[in-house]
């Protein structure tokens, strides 16, 4: 099965700033069948992105998604208050599913 | 608006059985392969079990095959989630989620809908 890395396991930042979440997988997604999901304490996860970088209904044009291969990389151009949470990212290019550990994006 | 209603969570010793459900509302739900992903406390998603839109196809993690079985009832929108010979590292936060198509190759998929999710506690 496909192992997914994210880094970093924890990201400090102010709203209004840039931030930038990697994940690496163990071999290639095929076809970038790689999303990103959002959780929020006490919340099911929301999908962000899919295909690796064509936005979900409904998400603001702020997170953008990127990659291929191995190497898959999250942008939320300006963090808002409300995008503190817990990003999960997904391959679903083979099976099993599998999903990343998580980076939480807290707030410094 | 699509909607997913579990139910079913609570607790269960070791070794025991609990089925969970998800009722499904806003979208034809015939349509759309779905899946059961699991949340052990304070950790990460796992996929547990994915099945096709018509039922006639269903994928199982290894860690819950032979023990769980996954099924759908497309005339009452819900799908099921039987669990057998429940250990303690079944403990978490089950989710059913949508998929966008009606069969997920393999049973992978992106997930575009999910619910709230039902706890299952095994513990004697």
């Amino acid at each position: 099965e496909i192992v997914l890395t994210q880094s970093p396991g924890t990201l400090s930042l102010s709203p209004g700033e840039r931030a930038t979440l990697s994940c690496r997988a163990s071999q290639s997604v095929s076809s970038s069948y790689l999303a990103w999901y959002q959780q929020k304490p006490g919340q099911a996860p929301r999908l962000l992105i899919y295909g690796a970088s064509s936005r979900a209904t409904g998400i603001p044009d702020r997170f953008s998604g990127s990659g291929s291969g191995t190497d898959f990389t999250l942008t939320i151009s300006r963090l808002e208050p409300e995008d503190f949470a817990v990003y999960y990212c997904q391959q679903y290019g083979s099976s099993p599913v599998t999903f990343g550990p998580g980076t939480k994006v807290d707030i410094k | 608006e699509v909607q997913l209603l579990e139910s079913g969570g609570g607790l269960v010793q070791p070794g025991g059985s609990l089925r969970l459900s998800c009722a499904a509302s806003g979208f034809t739900f015939s349509s759309y392969a779905m899946s059961w992903v699991r949340q052990a406390p304070g950790k990460g998603l796992e996929w547990v079990s994915a099945i096709s839109g018509s039922g006639g196809s269903t994928y199982y993690a290894d860690s819950v095959k032979g023990r769980f079985t996954i099924s759908r009832d497309n005339s009452k929108n819900t799908l099921y989630l039987q669990m057998n010979s429940l250990r303690a590292e079944d403990t978490a936060v089950y989710y059913c989620a949508k998929s966008e198509v009606r069969v997920c190759s393999g049973g992978s998929c992106y997930l575009d809908y999910w619910g709230q999710g039902t706890l299952v506690t095994v513990s004697s």
